[in-house]
């Protein structure tokens, strides 16, 4: 099945910096790559997501940007505020699969 | 808003009790998942359903079963609690997209944080 691999497993940033968090997966079938959010006491809610025909995609200040070949993908946040400070999940999922295969997590801190 | 919500926030059971978690969604999703997440383990698929009385075992499916009768309501069941199925659990719900056929995001609920004693 599916593995990935989610690095660092915490990431402390001054407000204002850029955070990038970096996923590796194994299954060059993955073809769906989401980010979830999860903030203290509640459940993981989806923020981006892109597919396998797209390298990168934006929305405000979070992107993600996938590279098929090297087979990982990475979350960029510009001009972090407080409110970003929680835990994100990448995920993967393989064409024609329901199932998504999770990172660990990664706990971002910023410090106001 | 899609919403899925769970039946409890908090649940504090005794070993070897029987424990139902209760999960419903509005969205007329076909997909149900429960997980449970632990420090540093990340989120562990227990179970899924892909339809009414459909199920697939997930990667830890031992000491769990599911029941899922109606569409919008999947239930994870602790045949016989022990402590160390003290977790969070988490139920999401995720549909096709009707286009591209497609499956689409998972949407969570808010999570039951089971203490078993």
């Amino acid at each position: 099945g599916e593995n990935v691999e989610q690095h660092p497993s915490t990431l402390s940033v001054q407000e204002g910096d850029s955070a990038v968090i970096k996923c590796t997966y194994s299954d060059s079938a993955s073809n769906y790559f989401p980010w979830y959010k999860q903030e203290l006491g509640k459940g993981p809610q989806l923020i981006i997501d892109i597919r396998s025909n797209v390298g990168e995609k934006k929305d405000q200040r979070i992107a993600v940007t996938l590279n098929k070949t090297a087979k990982h993908f990475s979350l960029h946040i510009t001009e972090t505020q407080p409110e970003d400070s929680a835990v994100y999940f990448c995920a993967a999922r393989i064409y024609g699969n329901n199932r998504l295969a999770f990172g660990k997590g990664n706990q971002v801190v910023v410090i106001p | 808003d899609v919403k899925v919500t769970q039946s409890s926030r908090y649940l504090v059971k005794r070993t070897g009790e029987k424990v139902f978690l209760e999960c419903v969604q509005d969205m007329d999703h076909e997909n149900m998942f429960w997980y449970r997440q632990d420090p540093g383990l990340g989120l562990r698929l227990i179970y899924f359903s892909y339809d009414v009385k459909m199920k697939e075992k997930g990667d830890i499916p031992e000491g769990y079963s599911v029941s899922r009768e109606k569409k919008e309501r999947f239930s994870l069941i602790l045949e016989s609690a022990s402590t160390n199925q003290t977790s969070m659990y988490l139920c999401a719900s995720g549909g096709i997209d009707g286009t591209s056929r497609n499956y689409n995001e998972q949407f969570f609920g808010p999570g039951t944080r089971l203490t078993v004693l």
